[in-house]
C-alpha cells in the first residue's frame, strides 16, 4: 500500500458527461501528479500540482482540468467525455516539488459508453 | 527527445532465470531513472531507481545497470520467481525542472514455475 488513495475505483458514464476523480496524497507529500494509462498510449503524464499551485502540464486535454485543495487532496475533472477517454487514471504523490520518488495510487478505471 | 524506448515488449523466463529489460533515452538532461512494477488492476509500485553518477544499483534481487555514454539503462531480476510476473515500466525524469516522468511502454514479464 503506497499511502495514496483514489476514489472511486471504477466509474462508468456516458459520452458527453462530466466526472470528478479524487486523490489523497501520502501524508506529508506536497506534490500530486495525474497520469492516464491506456492500452495504446501507455502511461502519460497529465498535470502536476505542488502545494496548491499548478507546477507542470503534460498532454492534458482542454476538456480536462485539475486542482489541489488546501488539505492537499486533488481532483481531476473530465468533461464532455468521449469514448477515447476510457482509461485508467492514476494519481501519484511525492514529498517535494522535485518528484524524485513518486508513489502511485491504485487508480480509477473510467469507462465511457 | 522526450521519449524513453523500452524493450522487449514481453518476456517469458523459467523460474530462477534472469530477465533483462532495457531502456534507452535521448535527452541528456534526464538525471533520475526509476523502475516500476505493476500487477493487473493495481497502481505502479516503485521498485528501484538510479541516478547517472553510478553505474549499478542493487536492491534485493533487482539490479539496475546504467550506461551514461550509451544513454541506456536496464533492469535485471535475479533468481526470478512466478510472483515477479507483472508489467515493468522504466521512466526518466529530471531532478530539477518539471519533474514529470516519461515512461517507457512497458514489458510484460511472465515467470514460469
Amino acid at each position: 500500500d503506497s499511502g495514496v488513495t483514489q476514489t472511486p475505483k471504477h466509474l462508468i458514464t456516458a459520452t458527453g458527461q462530466r466526472v470528478t476523480l479524487r486523490c489523497s496524497p501520502r501524508s506529508g507529500d506536497l506534490s500530486v501528479y495525474w497520469y492516464q494509462q491506456s492500452l495504446d498510449q501507455g502511461l502519460q503524464f497529465l498535470i502536476q500540482y505542488y502545494n496548491g499551485e499548478e507546477r507542470a502540464k503534460g498532454n492534458i486535454l482542454e476538456r480536462f482540468s485539475a486542482q489541489q485543495f488546501p488539505d492537499l487532496h486533488s481532483e481531476l475533472n473530465l468533461s464532455s467525455l468521449e469514448l477515447g477517454d476510457s482509461a485508467l487514471y492514476f494519481c501519484a504523490s511525492s514529498a517535494l516539488a522535485g518528484g524524485n520518488e513518486q508513489y502511485f495510487g491504485p487508480g480509477t478505471r473510467l469507462t465511457v459508453t | 527527445q522526450q521519449q524513453v524506448k523500452q524493450s522487449p515488449q514481453s518476456l517469458i523466463v523459467q523460474k530462477g532465470g534472469i530477465p533483462i529489460i532495457n531502456c534507452a533515452y535521448e535527452n541528456t538532461a534526464f538525471d533520475y531513472f526509476p523502475w516500476y512494477q505493476q500487477f493487473p488492476g493495481k497502481g505502479p509500485a516503485l521498485l528501484i531507481a538510479i541516478r547517472p553518477d553510478v553505474s549499478e544499483k542493487k536492491e534485493g534481487r533487482f539490479t539496475i545497470s546504467f550506461n551514461k555514454s550509451a544513454k541506456q539503462f536496464s533492469l535485471h531480476i535475479m533468481d526470478s520467481q512466478p510472483g515477479d510476473s507483472a508489467t515493468y515500466f522504466c521512466a526518466a525524469s529530471m531532478i530539477s525542472g518539471t519533474y514529470k516522468y516519461i515512461f517507457g511502454t512497458g514489458t510484460r514479464l511472465k515467470v514460469l514455475a
